[in-house]
């Protein structure tokens, strides 16, 4: 069946440098969703990314969309405290359904 | 701000207690999720409805763990028995699918609910 990994899992990095995490998907994506969860709360969509090679950016964090769709990845520049969190993609597939995966757990260090 | 319900936030009990999680999905929705959420294997999906209808309980184990809808606002996770390996977080969450197929909607989660069966 479909499945979507991530790496890496953990990322510890210290204030003001910058983070990175890959997603890669065993089959073709109809589009690809961010969500981000902070620590003890719950998932919250950040972006969707439906084109092929689409690049969206929300102020220090950048979305891209792989030419193929099949792999996305979401950097961070010069992270800060309040960027801690894990950060999920979610593809959607040919069935339809969303698949999450395993997610990145970002550590900033003050 | 619309929000996904979930009740109750927080559940400990004995094995083999009857555990029941509600959802009131943000009005307007159709299409509400399952989750759960663990350590060791990330966040699952256990079963979907749209409509009110169920379209996927694949990732649910069937033996113990029930899901419905009894009305629009309303969706049910039911576990009977609960197991030690049933604690967990159990997220909600729902979206609007318009025109009934996969959608590019968002997933809008609740805060769900922990579970820890002793």
């Amino acid at each position: 069946g479909q499945q979507v990994m991530q790496i890496p899992q953990y990322q510890h990095v210290q204030e003001g440098e910058d983070f990175t995490t890959y997603c890669n998907s065993s089959t073709t994506l109809s589009n690809i969703q961010w969500y981000k969860q902070r620590p003890g709360g719950h998932p919250v969509f950040l972006i969707q990314l439906v084109k092929s090679g689409e690049v969206k950016k929300q102020k220090r964090l950048t979305f891209q969309f792989g030419e193929a769709k099949k792999n996305s990845s979401l950097h961070i520049t010069a992270t800060q405290t309040t960027d801690v969190g894990t950060y999920f993609c979610a593809g959607r597939g040919n069935t339809g359904k969303l698949i999450f995966g395993q997610g990145t757990t970002l550590q900033v260090k003050p | 701000d619309a929000r996904v319900t979930q009740t109750p936030r927080h559940k400990v009990t004995e094995m083999g207690q009857e555990v029941t999680m509600r959802c009131q999905p943000i009005l307007g929705h159709n299409t509400v999720f399952w989750y759960r959420q663990t350590m060791m294997q990330g966040l699952e999906l256990l079963a979907y409805f749209r409509n009110r209808a169920p379209l996927d309980d694949s990732g649910m184990p069937k033996d113990r763990f029930s899901a419905e809808m009894p009305d629009a606002t309303l969706a049910t996770l039911k576990i009977q028995p609960s197991e030690p390996r049933d604690s967990a977080v159990y997220f909600c969450a729902s979206g609007l699918v318009p025109d009934g197929r996969g959608s590019n909607q968002p997933q809008h989660f609740g805060d769900g609910t922990r579970l820890s069966i002793l």
